[in-house]
């Protein structure tokens, strides 16, 4: 089957640094995205992990670690306009995507 | 970054009735795209793949008489709900791959509310 899991709702302030955590165990596997979608929009693309470590783009970096089906979304330097749900998705191969059920987000100030 | 278009962005609908969604990739050609359902505070789930001139693959669960796609050219998708009820309303969102991109990066079309009276 697959299997992915994410907190359902995490806080934080503006300026923060959070993390949000992502497992998975699903029955192939060929990398892992990471979206942003605000309330009633589509998903955007903001990271895809294939090998083992850490991607760093600007103010959001993303680890990846195969062997424990482990990945985590780092933002940095939190914004107001960063509230929103965060989705873990694991491309199963030909690029099929399994979604986690997403993070939702809410930065204060 | 590539560009999807949908349309509509939302429809209401009585029951009973057909609803057509469309999905276009506007800047380049897209052999597969795929659709997605999204209810109220849950994940996306992919309901098929959309395969430019062959049959779509669906997922299992979705009932393909039901959720009609036809992938007629290399930049527009359709997905038709026939007899809508109720219980179908929900988010669809289609999705792109570019071939001449990134091999791994889908491009999400702005999604269509569904509302089935």
């Amino acid at each position: 089957g697959q299997n992915i899991d994410q907190p359902t709702e995490m806080t934080a302030t503006e300026g923060a640094i959070v993390q949000i955590n992502c497992t998975y165990q699903t029955s192939g596997f060929n990398g892992l995205f990471w979206y942003q979608q605000h309330a009633g929009e589509a998903p955007t693309f903001l990271s895809y992990n294939v090998l083992d470590g850490l991607e760093e783009k600007g103010r959001f970096s993303s680890f990846l670690s195969r062997s424990k089906g482990y990945s985590y979304l780092l933002l940095k330097e939190l914004q107001m306009k960063d509230s929103a749900s965060y989705l873990c998705a694991a491309n199963t191969g030909f690029q099929k995507l399994v979604f986690g059920t997403g993070t939702r987000l809410l930065v204060s100030p | 970054g590539a560009v999807v278009s949908q349309h509509p962005s939302w429809v209401i609908c009585k029951s009973g009735t057909s609803v057509k969604i469309e999905c276009r990739s506007l800047d380049f050609q897209a052999t597969t795209m795929f659709w997605y359902r999204q209810f109220p505070k849950q994940s996306l789930m992919l309901m098929a793949t959309s395969n430019e001139g062959s049959k779509a693959t669906y997922e299992q669960g979705v009932e393909k008489d039901k959720f009609l796609i036809n992938h007629a050219s290399l930049t527009l998708s359709t997905l038709t709900v026939t007899s809508a009820h109720p219980e179908d309303s929900s988010f669809y969102i289609c999705s792109a791959r570019d071939p001449s991109g990134n091999y791994n990066e889908q491009f999400f079309g702005p999604g269509t509310r569904l509302t089935v009276l």
